[in-house]
């Protein structure tokens, strides 16, 4: 069975600092791993996703994500925090044998100090 | 182009009530699928549509059902509504049968649904 682990409820970083939200992941098969992002009071949106291509796969908004098979883990990163990334952030994983439904993490608070 | 539609994007219900919410996805977009979101609980898969039939569905009673038109467009139900059906009700759709894996799902805005 699939499952994902978002190792931060909580993030805080300083405005212009590194950002590393964590998350390791299960999946029995191959998976895709997906990050989103919420804003308040709105849907969810696509950052990146790795489907076993390149492991280091770059997305909108300067956010990159490593996937590591042998730690099972696909970590997401930015270089320099700003303020309208304040949101709250999810680790997706889906498998490819054929349940077409997400495995969504608990969820990341990115909190971005001026 | 247009992006995923949800109506209404609030809406108030009385304890025993039904409601029905709708998804419009993107124009091309055959998959559709909705996901019931809480603070408690978070993101849980309801149930996944592709060409009218539904092909998996999340563990929630059988007071929660939906149904995908031949256009696409998708609508779910919530019969006898409970305090803790409250949550925001977020549909997503995509390209093809496999496009959750390999393009991602588009998220509409959600309905906030709050059983009083």
């Amino acid at each position: 069975a699939q499952s994902v682990t978002q190792l931060d409820s909580h993030v805080s970083v300083s405005e212009g600092t590194p950002v590393l939200l964590r998350c390791n992941y299960s999946s029995s098969y191959s998976p895709s791993l997906f990050w989103y992002v919420q804003h308040p009071n709105k849907g969810l949106q696509l950052l990146l996703k790795y489907t076993s291509a390149a492991t280091l796969v770059k997305g909108i908004n300067g956010f990159e994500a490593e996937f590591k098979k042998s730690e099972t883990s696909f970590h997401l990163t930015k270089p320099s925090a700003h303020m309208s990334d304040a949101a709250e952030y999810f680790c997706v994983v889906s498998d490819s044998s054929g349940t077409y439904k997400y495995i969504f993490g608990t969820g990341t608070r990115l909190k971005v100090l001026a | 182009k247009a992006g995923v539609t949800q109506t209404p994007r609030y809406l108030i219900k009385t304890r025993g009530q039904q409601v029905t919410l709708s998804c419009s996805p993107i124009s091309g977009h055959r998959s559709v699928s909705w996901y019931q979101q809480t603070p408690g609980q978070g993101l849980q898969f309801l149930f996944e549509y592709f060409s009218e039939t539904q092909r998996n569905k999340g563990n929630f009673p059988g007071r929660f059902s939906g149904r995908q038109f031949s256009n696409s467009r998708s609508e779910m139900n919530v019969s006898t509504l409970e305090l803790g059906d409250s949550a925001l009700y977020l549909c997503a759709s995509s390209l093809d049968q496999r496009g959750y894996l390999t393009y991602g799902y588009t998220f509409g805005s959600g309905t906030r649904l709050t059983v009083v």
